[in-house]
């Protein structure tokens, strides 16, 4: 595997369900993200990771729950969520997440998420 | 801060040029392109540093200009593998980059 990959690429769920979406970089990067995106609005920000720390949490509600074991690997955690979660999800990584936006990222293909 | 991007969509033939625009009204420290194509992850394409460099990807190129506080990518001779949704990411000084609602292009034959 090559680049950034996530699964499941797609996920259906009821609002009382709890899954888990997973994200893999093998680009031995350091900084890895959570975006959300929804049709007709701009990639949403959700949590950073840099050096397996978060380090931002964009007001994202608690139903969303990130975590990181290790600088490779990125998970989210989805609990009680609302109809209007559908979205896709997307993870990317870049290499230095000190370098003040001068880092190209990398994007996973996404995680296309119905809440029914 | 999400930087606004015009136009909303672009439609052109094959070999036509265009011009997509991402314009903040915060100061930039730099600006990123990427291009998205349905159903896959976007790609980046090119990184922008204020003080009014240009850079290419193949016959896409863009420019910075911190004055305007804005980047135009212009699409040069346009061939099909160019249709997608352009994204710029604004950088203000931390590596969080906040992204503007795309610019769709539509490249017909």
């Amino acid at each position: 595997e090559t680049g950034v990959t996530q699964t499941p690429r797609h996920l259906v769920m009821g609002m009382t369900n709890k899954k888990s979406l997973k994200c893999e970089q093998h680009l031995g990067h350091n900084a890895m993200y959570w975006y959300k995106q929804s049709a007709k609005k701009p990639l949403e920000l959700m949590f950073v990771y840099n050096f397996k720390e978060q380090t931002e949490n964009n007001s994202v509600p608690s139903r969303f729950s990130p975590e990181c074991p290790n600088s490779s690997h990125l998970f989210l955690h989805l609990h009680t969520l609302q109809p209007e979660d559908s979205a896709l999800y997307l993870c990317a990584s870049s290499q230095d997440p000190l370098a003040g936006g001068l880092n190209e990222q990398f994007f996973g293909p996404g995680t296309r998420l119905t809440v029914l | 801060q999400q930087p606004v991007q015009s136009p909303q969509a672009v439609i052109l033939r094959e070999g036509e040029d265009a011009v997509i625009n991402c314009s903040s009204s915060k100061a930039l420290y730099s600006v990123h392109w990427y291009r998205q194509k349905h159903g896959e992850a976007p790609v980046f394409l090119m990184i922008l540093l204020k003080g009014g460099e240009q850079k290419g990807h193949e016959k896409i190129s863009a420019s910075f200009n911190e004055k305007k506080q804005q980047s135009s990518l212009y699409l040069t001779a346009s061939q099909l593998s160019y249709s997608g949704t352009y994204f710029c990411g604004t950088a203000y000084g931390n590596n969080r980059l906040a992204f503007g609602k795309g610019n769709q292009v539509v490249v017909i034959p």
